[in-house]
């Protein structure tokens, strides 16, 4: 079966620290994966996206994500947090039908 | 461009209640997605469109969900007799691509109707 997990459904971080969101997928063949963030109230918005090719994607808003087979891994990153990346965070996977995690809540700390 | 609106944001229902709720997609866009998110939760699929043609409904709850896209753009959410458990916020999403199967283009998401049933 198709999945994906988030770790963690809350992070805390403060304000210019790394940022760091795990997402582990299941899935039998190399999925598509991707993150989305949803503000308060707004639907999702695309970061970023694997597909092929290079393992380590940059999206916007200097977030990016390091795609790991033997990990079965697509973490997200961001070197320093700014108060207005505190936001709802979706991993998701294309091998069927899109599938969504859960959800992970980014807290940003002044 | 425009992006993909719904309409309306925010719905009340009185259990019992029949609703209906609009998803606009992108012009040109072939796939639409509605999916449920639970308060705290992800998006759930319910149903995907390819131009009018409904390929799957397996995410629908009950029979009491029904989509449509008669004309390949403009989709309907309904909900009959709505229940307490269908409170929750309702995304439509487009996207250019087939959508089954091998399609890598993201999707596009309005910003939800909020259904809260009473």
């Amino acid at each position: 079966a198709q999945s994906v997990t988030q770790l963690g459904s809350h992070v805390s971080v403060s304000e210019g620290a790394l940022v760091l969101l795990r997402c582990n997928y299941s899935s039998s063949v190399p999925p598509y994966l991707f993150w989305y963030v949803q503000y308060p109230n707004q639907g999702l918005q695309l970061l970023l996206k694997y597909t092929t090719g290079a393992t380590l994607v940059k999206g916007i808003n200097g977030f990016e994500a390091e795609f790991k087979k033997s990990e079965t891994s697509f973490h997200l990153t961001k070197p320093s947090a700014h108060m207005s990346d505190a936001a709802e965070y979706f991993c998701a996977m294309r091998s069927y039908i899109p599938t969504f995690g859960r959800g992970t809540s980014l807290i940003v700390h002044p | 461009g425009a992006g993909v609106s719904q309409s309306p944001r925010y719905k009340v229902a009185k259990r019992g209640q029949d609703v209906a709720l609009r998803c606009d997609p992108i012009s040109g866009h072939v796939s639409l997605f509605w999916y449920q998110q639970a308060l705290g939760q992800g998006p759930e699929f319910l149903t995907y469109f390819q131009n009018e043609a409904q390929l799957d409904k397996s995410g629908l709850p009950s029979d009491r969900f029904f989509a449509e896209r008669p004309e390949g753009s403009v989709s309907t959410l309904k909900i009959q007799r709505t229940q307490q458990e269908d409170s929750a916020v309702y995304l439509c999403a487009s996207s250019a691509g087939t959508g089954h199967g091998w399609d890598n283009s993201p999707l596009h998401f309005g910003n939800g109707t909020r259904l809260t049933v009473t």
